[in-house]
């Protein structure tokens, strides 16, 4: 089945600094998913790419799809301390025609303030 | 509230006992997904109902592992003769269709 890889497991910044983070599939992609899980909550849907190449922007959050649509990037501009928390790459993985969510194992960002 | 609910939202039970966790969809939602949590990972698939059809489970779901879904609605995951690796969060979401999926707050098992 797919497998999506994160890194960094960890990123601790000033606040007012740039984060990214990035994921990373060995078999194409049909499309990439982002989440963001605060501390001691659920996962909530951010976005979800779909063609190759595509770049989205949220506010200060800017999201790509790679070229080969086997790796996506997350990239946070001036973080703020509201941006604390886990962010999780996914993707929809066909299976018998059926499909479910697979997760990659997360960025946890941590902010100086 | 409209989104997904589950209960309970934490479990202290013994080694041994059977557990059953209840999980509410958004109401117009098909399909109805499980997943296991544990500290500093990502949520890792378990189960998934389309309907109330268990179209696919995890390997990771042992044979003391059972979910249902009865006239897909609401679902129960059960846990029988627990064991201290059980002890995680475990999250319900659900989702019309293959985008975007709504978490649950999860119910936090921990098996003493």
């Amino acid at each position: 089945g797919q497998q999506v890889m994160q890194i960094p497991q960890y990123q601790h910044v000033q606040e007012g600094e740039d984060f990214t983070t990035y994921c990373n599939s060995s078999t194409t992609l049909s499309n990439i998913q982002w989440y963001k899980q605060r501390p001691g909550g659920h996962p909530v849907f951010l976005i979800q790419l779909v063609k190759s190449g595509e770049v989205k922007k949220q506010k200060r959050l800017t999201f790509q799809f790679g070229e080969a649509k086997k790796n996506s990037s997350l990239h946070i501009t001036a973080t703020q301390t509201t941006d604390v928390g886990t962010y999780f790459c996914a993707a929809w993985d066909p299976f018998r025609g059926a499909q479910k969510l697979v997760f990659g194992q997360g960025t946890r960002l941590t902010i100086n303030p | 509230d409209t989104g997904v609910s589950q209960d309970p939202r934490h479990k202290i039970t013994k080694r041994g006992q059977n557990v059953t966790f209840r999980c509410d969809p958004i109401s117009e939602h098909n399909r109805l997904y499980w997943y296991r949590q544990t500290l500093g990972q990502g949520p890792e698939f378990l189960t998934y109902f389309q309907n109330e059809a268990q179209l696919e489970k995890s390997r990771l779901l042992s044979d003391r592992f059972s979910a249902e879904r009865p006239k897909g609605s609401f679902s129960t995951l059960e846990i029988q003769r627990t064991e201290q690796g059980d002890s995680a969060m475990y999250l319900c979401a659900s989702s019309l269709d293959v985008v975007e999926a709504f978490f649950g707050q999860g119910t936090r098992l921990t098996v003493v």
